[in-house]
């Protein structure tokens, strides 16, 4: 299976928004609503921020969202804070076993 | 509270076995499936596999198949990764994990570093 294709970074200023986008198939993202979003800080294990395209868990700030169009899932990042710079990777369900993007470092400028 | 614990880190040698562990604690362990993620040195996340405790129902990730064996013991709310014989490509950082209905993580372990080095 191939992994989805997220940028390899993005950046922005404090108080700016950024978008992370996230590509798969008709297969994985296209086909399910499982799309998940994944924030890894360095030397730390990674940490739910958006599941099901759109869905934040309890603790998660307002100024992260999801969305997903066609073959495409999408996180934003609004109002961008420094402790956001981190590695943020998206993860879609593929029909008995599911798929990672490759990553995109966010650096906050 | 919800816990994921892990076994420590481990240095093997090319063509040894190894069998790491994840102990679940604060909810029913049977429940939800746990699933197991590398991340080789400064790369991204991949699956590996998900296991059912309940009934051992097991899936791999088609790239892990036959490379890697997961199983559970329920009576100790424990899931075991397991390498029959290690690769120096084996090295890398694995965590397991709770996954919900909707496939994503809730929850995650402190991760177990493999180092596989003659």
């Amino acid at each position: 299976q191939s992994a989805l294709t997220q940028p390899r970074s993005v950046s922005g200023s404090p108080g700016q928004s950024v978008t992370i986008s996230c590509t798969g198939t008709s297969s994985d993202v296209g086909a399910y609503n499982y799309v998940s979003w994944y924030q890894q800080h360095p030397g730390k294990a990674p940490k739910l921020m958006i599941y099901d395209v759109s869905k934040r868990p309890s603790g998660v700030p307002d100024r992260f969202s999801g969305s997903k169009s066609g073959n495409t899932a999408s996180l934003t990042i609004s109002g961008l804070q420094a402790e956001d710079e981190a590695d943020y990777y998206c993860c879609s369900y593929a029909g008995s076993y599911t798929v990672f993007g490759g990553g995109t470092k966010l650096t906050v400028l | 509270e919800v816990q994921l614990v892990q076994s420590g880190a481990e240095v093997k040698k090319p063509g040894e076995s190894l069998k790491i562990s994840c102990k679940g604690s604060g909810y029913s362990f049977t429940g939800y499936w746990i699933g197991w993620v590398r991340q080789m040195p400064g790369k991204g996340l991949e699956w590996m596999g998900i296991i059912h405790p309940a009934d051992s129902d097991t899936r791999y990730s088609p790239s892990f198949q036959g490379q890697v064996t997961i199983s559970v013991d329920k009576s100790i709310s424990t899931a075991f990764l397991q390498w029959s014989s290690l690769k120096a490509s084996d090295t890398a950082m694995y965590y397991c994990a709770r996954v919900r209905s909707g496939w994503f993580v809730d929850y995650w372990g402190q991760g177990t570093l493999v180092t596989v080095s003659s």
